[in-house]
This record gives structure tokens, sequence and C-alpha cells, in this order.
């Protein structure tokens, strides 16, 4: 039963480092999003596909990219990591991007840079 | 701009009574607003949602209010427990489809 799925849980980055956070969902989803939570701010949207084959920006998409590698998998790419970025990463699946279709979230990737 | 904001970072309430989460918002052409809780080290949960054309909806201990002249949402739980201490998200989905977070609430239920 795992529904979402995150890789890795935790990590740590110096400035300038690149990184991907793995995302993989087994519920046969067709929409995929990226967040990241901030202290005070909620969780904001960085990209999001709609549908396999398609991805689009979100709230807060600089400094990141995205690819949907196949149905079950999305994953967040930072090319070159800055102290801004550092923050909770939550990956989330929804059965289509339509109303009253509750988004099922993974367990987060805790990023921190230096 | 904030376009959903959850004013009470915090709120304390004794097992039995009732808890009270609120939420404003500033677009009215919000479709479906959501409430999700996460514990600490896990994701958000989805706990119940509304539709812009209704004023009320109810699962079990957990009922949402929609008051869409003032923008105004609230999670009413009765009775509360200590198993619902936790950070409670409203969201807003706009026509996109996509949601909108506000800042959470965390509530403690003491014993």
């Amino acid at each position: 039963n795992a529904g979402v799925t995150q890789t890795p849980k935790f990590q740590v980055l110096k400035t300038g480092q690149s990184m991907t956070l793995q995302c993989a969902q087994d519920m046969n989803h067709n929409s995929m999003y990226w967040y990241r939570q901030d202290p005070g701010m909620g969780l904001r949207l960085i990209y999001y596909s709609a549908s396999e084959g398609t991805t689009d920006k979100g709230e807060v998409p600089n400094g990141y990219n995205v690819s949907r590698l196949n149905k079950r998998e999305f994953s967040l790419r930072l090319e070159s990591a800055a102290p801004s970025q550092t923050s909770v990463y939550f990956c989330a699946s929804s059965e289509i991007q339509v109303s009253n279709q509750p988004q099922h979230f993974g367990d987060g990737t805790r990023l921190s840079i230096l | 701009d904030q376009q959903v904001k959850q004013n009470s970072p915090s709120l304390s309430v004794q097992e039995g009574r009732i808890s009270i989460l609120n939420c404003d918002y500033t677009n009215s052409m919000f479709d479906y607003f959501l409430w999700y809780k996460k514990y600490p080290a896990e994701g958000p949960t989805f706990l119940i949602s509304i539709s812009s054309i209704k004023d009320k909806n109810e699962d079990g201990r957990f009922t949402v209010f929609l008051n869409k002249s003032a923008k105004h949402l609230s999670l009413h739980i009765v009775p509360s427990q200590p198993g619902d201490s936790a950070v409670y998200f409203c969201a807003a989905e706009n026509q996109g489809g996509k949601l909108i977070f506000g800042q959470g609430t965390e509530l403690s239920v003491k014993p």
C-alpha cells in the first residue's frame, strides 16, 4: 500500500551542487505535482504534470526543472542548488486535474543547502 | 499576496470539546475548498472538502462550513480527540485544478 513514494527522505547539499528528487506513485494517477513547504508559508506549487507527457510551471518554478518519466514517475531537479532552496519538498498525485479529486502526498524530502 | 490565509498559527483545545479552525480567501473564483491534516514527518492527508456551490459538508466528527459572502471557511471537529493533534491546512482549488494552500494551523488537543 505504498501510494506516493519519495526518495531520498533527507539530503544535505553544498551551494552549486545538483540533485534530482524522485517521486513514484502506484495508484495509476494521471496528474502529479511538486510542492515546497517553508515555515509560515504553507505548501507552494513548483511544477505539475496534468498527464503523461506534459509539464507546466506552478507558483515558484525558478531554479527547478521536472521530468515526467512515465505515468508513475515525476522527478524534480535542482541544477545549481542555492540556500534559498532549503525546504521540505512534497510530491503529490491525483487521478485527474479537476475539482473534487484530492491529491495524495508522499512523506516529503527534507533538503538542506549549505 | 496570500490568496488563502489561516490567521491562527496554533490552537489548543481540551479533549471532548469542539475545535474550530478558520480560513479566509480572497479569490471569489475558487471552485473547491479542501482541508488537509499533517502529522510531523509525514505528508498531508486529505480530510474533507466542499464545493463552492454548497455551504456545509459533514463527515463523521468533521464538518466544513463555507460562507461565500465573507470568503470564509471553517473546519469543526466535534468531539476533539488527542489523535486530532496535527497541523491543518486549508486549500482552495482554482479553475485550473491547482491548489493554493494556507499557512496551516497547529491543533493541540489536550487530554
